[in-house]
C-alpha cells in the first residue's frame, strides 16, 4: 500500500521564477490538502482539493495555486517566487473533504536564493 | 480561527524516563491528530484521537475534548523518540483542515 508520494524532494529556485510541486495521494484516498512549513513552526494550511476542484483555502496570496488530476493526483504551483516562500511544502491525503485522519508525505525542501 | 498552544516547546530526558505533553485548543474539534517530525521532515502519524485514549507501544495519547486538551504520554523514552512533536486539530467548522500547534522539540539524551 503506496503512501502519500511527492516530488521532487529538494529544489532551487531564483526570485521570480515559478515551481511546480507534484503529490501522488495514498491508495483508497481522493483528497489532497497542501501545507507549508516553515523551519521551526508548525506547518500552515494552503488549500484542499476534492473532485479536481478547490475546497477551502488558507491565508496565502494568489501566487500559490493548485491542479487536481482525475487520478487525484495533485500539483501546487508557486509564481513569482520569493525568499520567504523558501519552505518544507508538504502533501497530505485523506478519503473524503469533511473530516477524517490525515496522511502526509515526505515533503519538497524549495530554496529561493 | 481556532488557536493550538503545546507545552513545553522543548524537553530533554534522559533515556528512560518517561513524559507528558500537551495540546490545548481554544474550541471545539472534528479531529486530532499527534505526528512526530522525522528529521528528514516526514510526518509520522502516531494517534488519531478526536476523543478518548489510546495507546500504542510504549506511546499513548488522551484528548478530552470537553475540555479541550489533549496528552501525549512517552514512557521508557528512547534516543529515536528525538524530534518535533505536533499536535494538530480540525475545528467543527473547519472541514478536513489541520490547524497544527508550534510543536515540542523533544531531545533524548543517551
Amino acid at each position: 500500500d503506496a503512501g502519500v508520494t511527492q516530488s521532487p524532494t529538494h529544489l532551487i529556485k531564483t526570485r521570480g521564477q515559478q515551481v511546480t510541486l507534484r503529490c501522488s495521494p495514498k491508495s483508497g484516498h481522493d483528497t489532497v490538502s497542501w501545507y507549508q512549513q516553515a523551519l521551526g513552526q508548525g506547518p500552515q494550511f494552503i488549500f484542499q482539493y476534492y473532485e479536481e476542484e478547490e475546497r477551502q483555502r488558507g491565508n496565502f496570496p494568489d501566487r500559490f495555486s493548485g491542479h487536481q488530476f482525475p487520478n487525484y493526483s495533485s500539483e501546487l504551483n508557486v509564481n513569482a517566487l520569493l525568499l520567504g516562500d523558501s519552505a518544507l511544502y508538504l502533501c497530505a491525503s485523506s478519503r473524503g473533504a469533511n473530516t477524517g485522519e490525515l496522511f502526509f508525505g515526505e515533503g519538497s525542501r524549495l530554496t529561493v536564493l | 480561527g481556532i488557536q493550538v498552544e503545546q507545552s513545553p516547546p522543548d524537553l530533554i530526558l534522559q533515556e528512560g524516563a518517561n513524559s507528558t505533553l500537551r495540546c490545548n485548543f481554544s474550541d471545539s474539534v472534528n479531529n486530532l491528530q499527534w505526528f512526530h517530525q522525522n528529521p528528514w521532515g516526514q510526518l509520522i502519524n502516531l494517534f488519531y484521537i478526536p476523543s478518548g485514549t489510546k495507546q500504542n507501544g510504549r506511546l499513548s495519547a488522551t484528548t478530552v475534548a470537553t475540555e479541550r486538551y489533549s496528552l501525549l504520554y512517552i514512557s521508557s523514552s528512547q534516543t529515536t523518540d528525538s524530534g518535533v512533536y505536533f499536535c494538530a486539530v480540525e475545528a467543527s467548522t473547519a472541514g478536513n483542515k489541520l490547524t497544527f500547534g508550534g510543536g515540542t522539540r523533544v531531545l533524548v539524551k543517551p
